[in-house]
């Protein structure tokens, strides 16, 4: 089946480091996917992982991927207050016989950074 | 190079006229898809169009459609227009024909069905 999800809501000290999780079910997940998205805006690809890697480090951003348990998180390192938005995680899928860049998202979890 | 573009970033319309959404990718990405967000139902995946063909369609009534022209341009219409259709409409823009990597956001239209 194609479900994703997310806690909804994570606040932490701008400073801190921030950790969005994310579940999903497809165990055929090509690629999985963190977007932000500000208010009013569309979404910005923040970084991904491919399926068959454990962790992706890009400047404050890490991926954690465990895919026995099917498990994704973000670790956002020093968060500052404009990293305050909400954060999806998707999968893409392969279809039967095809490919395919549908994208199945969470439902997003809203960062809030306090000064 | 320039990003996704939607047009128009904005749109009021009454229920049961009929509306049309247009993406252009970014230069060179063959690939477009469609989402619809809602704050009820989040983020849910309409169509995908490669090479100007429907390559995956969602779960929506057939009120909602879509085409890609041959420079990778696509349009979303949606006809007769009910209440629930009000939404960020977003579209997707990626290279090629595999399940790629990147997939860039434009900055939406949002619907307003009065």
């Amino acid at each position: 089946g194609e479900d994703v999800e997310q806690s909804l809501f994570l606040s932490v000290r701008e400073g801190d480091s921030s950790v969005i999780n994310c579940t999903y079910t497809d165990s055929s997940s090509t690629y999985l996917y963190w977007y932000k998205q500000e208010p009013g805006a569309g979404l910005q690809l923040l970084t991904y992982i491919f399926s068959n890697m454990d962790m992706k480090q890009d400047q404050r951003l890490t991926v954690l991927l465990n895919k026995k348990d099917k498990h994704l998180s973000l670790r956002i390192a020093d968060t500052q207050t404009g990293d305050s938005a909400i954060y999806f995680c998707a999968e893409s899928l392969n279809a039967y016989g095809g490919a395919t860049n549908k994208l199945i998202f969470g439902t997003g979890t809203l960062l809030a950074v306090q000064p | 190079k320039a990003g996704v573009t939607q047009t128009p970033r904005y749109l009021i319309k009454t229920r049961g006229q009929q509306v049309t959404l247009s993406c252009s990718p970014i230069s060179g990405h063959r690939s477009v898809s469609w989402y619809q967000q809602t704050p009820g139902q989040g983020l849910q995946f309409l169509f995908e169009y490669f090479s100007e063909t429907q390559r995956n369609k969602g779960n929506f009534p057939g009120r909602f459609s879509g085409r890609q022209f041959s420079n990778s341009r696509s349009e979303m219409n949606v006809s007769t227009l009910e209440l629930g259709d009000s939404a960020l409409y977003l579209c997707a823009s990626s290279e090629g024909s595999y399940t790629t990597s990147e997939q860039y956001f434009g900055p939406g239209t949002r619907l307003t069905v009065t």
